[in-house]
């Protein structure tokens, strides 16, 4: 079974500044995919970045960057510059390759604040 | 381009009532469908999957059910729903092979059961 954890219930971050926001993964799978998606209080889903297990180089999308590390099983969100825009609930999934259906196994979520 | 719609976006229901939320892909053909529940603060957890008409595959035993009358119509209902059947529900489209597998989710539909 897979294992999404992301230990931050909330954050807080300065506007213009760099956050981290945490997340680590359980799997028994040789190929997965890691992705992170934000949710504003308007409720939809907005994918982010993602990260397959056989890529050398950490992803990059924009001001997002996903900190992968392999050996630790863990998948950390950087997101540089901090926007007020960025308030926002951030979750951390997984697709794994077992089973059928492509499903992506979600974490509960780490709630962002920026402030000015 | 692709979209997703689903609706209706908010309903409020008596316990005991029937539920139906639909959910409609354009723009792609035999895409994976899902359907996700969002509690009130919590993650998002994956009630059914759909790779093919007809063909649904359940993740959670409970009071629901869905439905694939068409490649792209997706629909979740319930015959007499429970108050733990509120939340917020997301239904989302994916294609694989090809592609990272990223799902893109629709508008959400929240669900309040008195």
């Amino acid at each position: 079974a897979q294992k999404i954890t992301q230990t931050q219930p909330g954050m807080f971050v300065q506007e213009k500044e760099a956050v981290t926001l945490d997340c680590t993964y359980d799997t028994s799978d040789q190929s997965y995919g890691l992705f992170w998606y934000k949710q504003p209080s308007s409720g939809e889903m907005i994918f982010l970045i993602y990260q397959g297990s056989y890529d050398e180089q950490n992803a990059t999308e924009g001001r997002y960057s996903l900190n992968f590390q392999k050996a630790r099983k863990s998948a950390n969100l950087v997101i540089s510059a901090s926007q007020l825009g960025d308030s926002a609930m951030y979750f951390c999934a997984m697709r794994g390759h077992t089973g059928g259906g492509n499903k992506l196994t979600f974490g509960t979520g780490t709630q962002l604040k920026v402030e000015l | 381009s692709q979209t997703i719609h689903q609706w209706p976006a908010t309903l409020v229901q008596p316990v005991g009532s029937p539920l139906s939320l639909e959910c409609t892909v354009e723009g792609t053909s035999n895409p994976n469908l899902y359907w996700y529940r969002q509690a009130a603060g919590r993650g998002l957890q994956l009630l059914f999957y759909s790779v093919g008409i007809g063909q649904i595959s359940s993740e959670v035993p409970q009071n629901l059910s869905a439905s694939r009358p068409q490649d792209r119509q997706f629909i979740l209902s319930s015959k007499k729903l429970l108050l733990s059947d509120s939340g917020f529900y997301l239904c989302a489209w994916s294609v694989l092979p090809g592609g990272t597998g990223e799902l893109f989710f629709g508008e959400g539909s929240r669900l309040t059961v008195l």
